[in-house]
């Protein structure tokens, strides 16, 4: 149990367009999920805290107009990346939250590579 | 604001041989600490956790014990096997469990040669 689904796994793109990525829950319901984004050698970096049903969270330095996320169900949060360019090429990981209280948990997807050219 | 410090690879090592992948952190308040794998083309799994200062998490024999008073959450296995080969991310959350986003270390490549 617990899986959490990306699509899509890579995603070629040219400069200037934009680029939907989406996560999913797959046997469970995630009020809260997470989007990370992940360079190359470097550690994971929260971008953005995605609640059901309201405006999502960023972190600081994380342009919320460039990195739209819209999660419209209990199953599924999307991160569009808007005029995307070069050095907006990446990994993206999601994650979603189960759990009550102490016992949380974050299942993550297996990531989306985004190049754009 | 937090952070996480751990050793990056790759750390090469004959099978049997025993492991430890140290992490050391910073946090404002009591964290909740962390240690998840990464098998090639798959996503993070957590490996283990512990929420608050002397506890002991473990899993698939690979403990590691929250030391508050050397901020330090060290992973050891005692006799790696080949399938242990992977990336390790050491991680916190200020909040109890995987509450909130996570601060993630740069990862440590784990290579286990027969």
């Amino acid at each position: 149990g617990a899986v959490v689904s990306q699509h899509p796994s890579r995603v070629i793109c040219k400069s200037g367009t934009s680029v939907k990525i989406e996560c999913r829950s797959l046997d469970f319901q995630a009020t809260t999920m997470f989007w990370y984004r992940q360079f190359p050698k470097k550690s994971l970096m929260l971008m953005a805290t995605s609640n059901e049903g309201s405006k999502a969270t960023y972190e600081q330095g994380v342009e919320k107009d460039k990195f739209l996320i819209n999660h419209a169900s209990l199953t599924l949060s999307t991160l569009t990346v808007t005029s995307a360019h070069p050095e907006d090429s990446s990994f993206y990981i999601c994650s979603a939250r189960a759990g009550l209280g102490w016992t949380y948990e974050q299942y993550f997807g297996p990531g989306t590579r985004l190049t754009v050219t | 604001g937090n952070s996480v410090t751990q050793m990056e690879g790759p750390v090469t090592l004959s099978e049997e041989a025993f492991l430890t992948i140290n992490c050391t952190y910073t946090a404002t308040g009591y964290p909740s600490l962390f240690w998840y794998v990464q098998y090639p083309g798959e996503g993070l799994q957590l490996l283990l956790k512990a929420t608050k200062a002397d506890d002991k998490g473990s899993n698939k024999g690979f403990e590691a014990t929250y030391r508050k008073e050397t901020t330090s959450f060290h992973l050891e296995k005692g006799s790696v096997q080949v399938s242990d080969s992977a990336v390790y991310f050491c991680a916190l959350s200020d909040r109890g469990g995987g509450a909130d986003g996570l601060t993630f270390g740069k990862g440590t490549h784990l290579i286990i040669q027969p």
